[in-house]
């Protein structure tokens, strides 16, 4: 199992560029989600998906856009980049079980600048 | 409103002492509070667990203390390792479709010296 997978691992964008972040993960969690990392700033929550077809807003979601058509996919899109999108973002995918609460699994990160 | 605060922003342990890192919480909905470590150019990883209805979690070298009339929590590295150094974040969810919704605290860079 893969676990988790981003891509790219590293983008420099220019300021009103659009890209997507891609996200799939293959354990058939139903839950996903996109995080910010900033220094200094822990990680806050862009938007989430408890599903197929269904997307909410966390903390901040402004600048971004989520879909999610499948279980395994949650692409981040970045509708006109700004350089204070520039940061580290990580792509979660969770369960939750009886014994063990939610376990909540982190890809590897995408490292965004822009410029 | 910075909903789970955490200290300190960095620490320095010798190799074999305790790393002590200490979080706080406002919110009484929260009900899972989490430990991530780290490591650079990675993701976080879930290192240990706990629900309030302990004070207490233990596995291996690693220990959450739970203060909940404090709104407090812990986490404890015994004999710590510079294998350990690493940013560790608190975190906490609040039950059922929240609880998959992590508030993190901002991070601690911890460093184990030999």
């Amino acid at each position: 199992n893969a676990g988790v997978t981003q891509t790219p691992k590293f983008q420099v964008l220019k300021t009103g560029q659009s890209m997507t972040l891609q996200c799939a993960q293959d354990m058939n969690h139903e839950y996903m989600s996109w995080y910010r990392q900033d220094p200094g700033m822990g990680l806050r929550l862009i938007h989430y998906s408890v599903g197929a077809g269904i997307t909410d807003q966390g903390e901040v979601p402004n600048g971004y856009n989520v879909s999610r058509s499948t279980t395994e996919d949650f692409p981040l899109r970045l509708l006109s980049a700004a350089p204070s999108q520039t940061s580290v973002y990580f792509c979660a995918s969770s369960y939750s079980s009886v014994t063990s609460g939610n376990t909540i699994y982190f890809g590897e990160g995408s490292w965004l600048t822009v410029v | 409103q910075q909903q789970v605060k955490q200290s300190p922003q960095s620490l320095i342990v010798q190799k074999g002492g305790i790393s002590i890192i200490n979080c706080a919480y406002e919110n009484t909905a929260f009900d899972y509070f989490p430990w991530y470590q780290q490591f650079p150019g990675k993701g976080p990883a879930l290192l240990i667990a706990i629900r309030p209805d302990v004070s207490e979690k233990k596995e291996g070298r690693f220990t959450i203390s739970f203060n909940k009339s404090a709104k407090q929590f812990s986490l404890h590295i015994m004999d710590s390792q510079p294998g350990d150094s690493a940013t560790y974040f608190c975190a906490a969810s609040k039950p059922g479709a929240g609880s998959y919704q992590l508030t993190f605290g901002k991070g601690t860079k911890l460093s184990v010296i030999p």
